[in-house]
């Protein structure tokens, strides 16, 4: 049991280039969340899915798309990096009747 | 508009002491409130959590106040040790929202010296 899983841990990427932040769990959770971590302001929710086909978006969801084509993975589409997306991103999830987030070990990027 | 506001930014106890961290909320019907610990170059981790129909929650070493009319809540951390220094998050959901999104404070650095 992995619990939940980030790739890459680590990117660098270009301004203008794309990419997905991948995000899987192994405990049949029901609900999903991208949060962004910058230094010294929280978590912020990007988007969330509460079920496979179904996703809505958070706080900050401007210059990210989301999909949940399955239960187990809820990857996060980056299409024109900015250096304002640099940033930590963490995944979470959590069972329909149950309150805690757990969460992944995070992605840390940077756009220069 | 931050609707969890954490203090202090960043704390420094020796061992032995009694950490204290407070939140205040802005929402009434957020009915639930976790702390969340992070150590670095780790994801958040649930320490404890309280619902508004109790005024105190103990576990262990950590135990979580909450006064709903002053709408604060409060983590004490009781002596304090080194192994304890991480960042520390409250945060608040509200169950009726179908969501059980997460609003976070702001984070306190915590430093427990020997």
């Amino acid at each position: 049991n992995a619990g939940v899983t980030q790739t890459p841990k680590f990117r660098i990427l270009k301004i203008g280039q794309s990419m997905t932040l991948q995000c899987t769990q192994d405990m049949n959770h029901n609900y999903m969340y991208w949060y962004r971590q910058d230094p010294g302001m929280g978590l912020k929710l990007i988007y969330y899915s509460v079920g496979a086909g179904i996703t809505d978006k958070g706080e900050v969801p401007n210059g990210y798309n989301v999909s949940r084509s399955t239960t187990e993975d809820f990857p996060l589409r980056l299409e024109l990096a900015a250096p304002s997306q640099t940033s930590v991103y963490f995944c979470a999830s959590k069972f329909r009747d149950r309150e805690e987030q757990y969460f992944g070990p995070g992605t840390r990027l940077t756009v220069t | 508009q931050q609707q969890v506001k954490q203090s202090p930014q960043s704390l420094i106890v020796q061992k032995g002491g009694i950490s204290i961290i407070n939140c205040a909320y802005e929402n009434t019907a957020f009915d639930y409130f976790p702390w969340y610990q992070q150590f670095p170059g780790k994801g958040p981790a649930l320490l404890i959590a309280i619902r508004p129909d109790v005024s105190e929650k103990k576990e262990g070493r950590f135990t979580i106040s909450f006064n709903k009319s002053a709408k604060q809540f409060s983590l004490h951390i009781m002596d304090s040790q080194p192994g304890d220094s991480a960042t520390y998050f409250c945060a608040a959901s509200y169950s009726g929202a179908g969501s059980y999104q997460l609003t976070f404070g702001k984070g306190t650095k915590l430093s427990v010296i020997p």
